[in-house]
């Protein structure tokens, strides 16, 4: 089955400054990659999340880039704010499969 | 507009006395899942219907039931609760199987006296 790889586990960066989230998968089948950010106490909210026939996607602050052949997908946040403290969890699927394999998450911390 | 219902937010339970939780959508999607989440772990994949077609993960404990009676709703049966089933139930939805957003409720925080 797919086993889905997150670092860092915690991670803290000045308010302003950027922030970098990566994620290893197993599967090469997979080919759907929803990055979830959590509040404390909160449900997990889809932020962005990319397809394997791109490379890059961006949406304002946030952008997911996807390097099929390593096998590698990673979230980064530019100009961070507060409101961006949260758990970020990543996520990999393929078609077949009947569920998301999640990684173990990303407790982001932005300093004011 | 709430797409996916949980209830309630917040349950206490004793410890062995049978609890269920309920989650329902608005969202008419043909997969439901519920999870469990603990601390700040990734959501762990309890069980999951495609409409009624029933699955549950190798690992679930049998002291875990589900019934989806229709499309709408889904419900998380704990038939004797322990301590170390005190948790966040997350229920989500998703239009199909795979390559699909799932859409998460709002979780009821599980306590177990």
């Amino acid at each position: 089955g797919e086993n889905v790889e997150q670092h860092p586990s915690t991670l803290s960066v000045q308010e302003g400054d950027s922030a970098v989230i990566k994620c290893t998968y197993s599967d090469s089948a997979s080919n759907y990659f929803p990055w979830y950010k959590q509040e404390l106490g909160k449900r997990p909210q889809l932020i962005i999340d990319i397809r394997s026939n791109v490379g890059e996607k961006k949406d304002q602050r946030i952008a997911v880039t996807l390097n099929k052949t390593a096998k590698h997908f990673s979230l980064h946040i530019t100009e961070t704010q507060p409101e961006d403290s949260a758990v970020y969890f990543c996520a990999a699927s393929s078609g077949s499969a009947r569920q998301l394999t999640f990684g173990s998450g990303t407790q982001l911390t932005v300093l004011p | 507009d709430a797409m996916v219902i949980q209830n309630p937010r917040y349950q206490v339970t004793q410890f062995g006395k049978p609890v269920t939780l309920s989650c329902s959508q608005t969202l008419n999607h043909n997969v439901m899942y519920w999870y469990q989440q603990k601390s700040s772990q990734a959501p762990k994949l309890l069980f999951h219907y495609y409409d009624k077609d029933f699955n549950n993960e190798a690992d679930t404990p049998d002291n875990f039931q589900s019934r989806r009676p229709n499309t709408s709703f889904c419900f998380l049966d704990i038939r004797s609760p322990g301590l170390g089933d005190a948790a966040m139930y997350l229920c989500a939805t998703s239009r199909d199987w795979g390559s699909y957003e799932q859409y998460f409720g709002p979780g009821t925080r599980l306590t177990v006296t």
